[in-house]
């Protein structure tokens, strides 16, 4: 299966600020995906991004807050813009998994905004 | 509307002893359902999955059972090992769909020595 490389591990970052967060996969993938993991929640999906085409964006997530980009198919960047307290949380991206139906993940990103 | 639960937050076992995670679904399209396990500062990882065609699918300590007429499954680890202490999380998702999983909201094991 994929290995995924995600930096930064961890950051703390000022209100108001933007931070942006990479992905890459050590091959190519169709598709890659975007996790929020808010303390004590679930994993909820922001957006699935597909190369050369706008990222698919769910309820409650928008490109201006989230943009993101797939300049090529092995290579991912979230942005989390003019944060706040309430963006404090864990990011991760994945790919499918060829093994089974699930995913692989990347090891996350624990964002801290004061 | 929390399609996938995990009404348990905690569960702490004997080192030995089996631990029982459980999980429950109110979509009936689901017809694959997965177990993550996480550890602090990384990733999620793969567990097991089982297809809905099944019942009851094992892989060495690990051992997850589907009842879909009452739309739950459970995860069951014997023996329980200290490293099995991590986070773990219940997914499913509907085969040639959109191809997303939905998360429950995860159960700490705690497995004491």
């Amino acid at each position: 299966s994929a290995v995924i490389s995600q930096k930064p591990s961890r950051d703390i970052c000022q209100r108001g600020t933007s931070l942006t967060i990479q992905c890459q996969v050590d091959s190519q993938v169709t598709m890659m995906f975007w996790y929020r993991q808010q303390p004590g929640q679930s994993l909820t999906l922001i957006a699935t991004a597909n190369q050369g085409s706008e990222a698919t964006y769910e309820s409650g997530f928008v490109i201006d807050k989230f943009p993101i980009s797939r300049p090529n198919l092995t290579f991912s960047t979230l942005t989390v813009s003019n944060m706040s307290p309430e963006d404090s949380s864990i990011y991760l991206c994945s790919v499918e998994d060829d093994r089974n139906y699930g995913y692989t993940f990347g090891s996350g990103t624990r964002l801290t905004v004061v | 509307d929390q399609q996938v639960k995990q009404n348990s937050p905690s569960l702490s076992v004997q080192e030995g002893r089996i631990s029982i995670l459980n999980c429950d679904y109110t979509n009936s399209m689901f017809d694959y359902f997965l177990w993550y396990k996480k550890y602090p500062a990384e990733g999620p990882t793969f567990l097991i999955s089982i297809s809905s065609i099944k019942d009851k699918n094992e892989d060495g300590r690990f051992t997850v059972f589907l009842n879909k007429s009452a739309k739950h499954l459970s995860l069951h680890i014997v023996p329980s090992q200290p490293g099995d202490s991590a986070v773990y999380f219940c997914a499913a998702r509907v085969r040639g769909s959109a191809r997303q999983l939905t998360f429950g909201s995860g159960t700490q094991l705690t497995v004491l020595p």
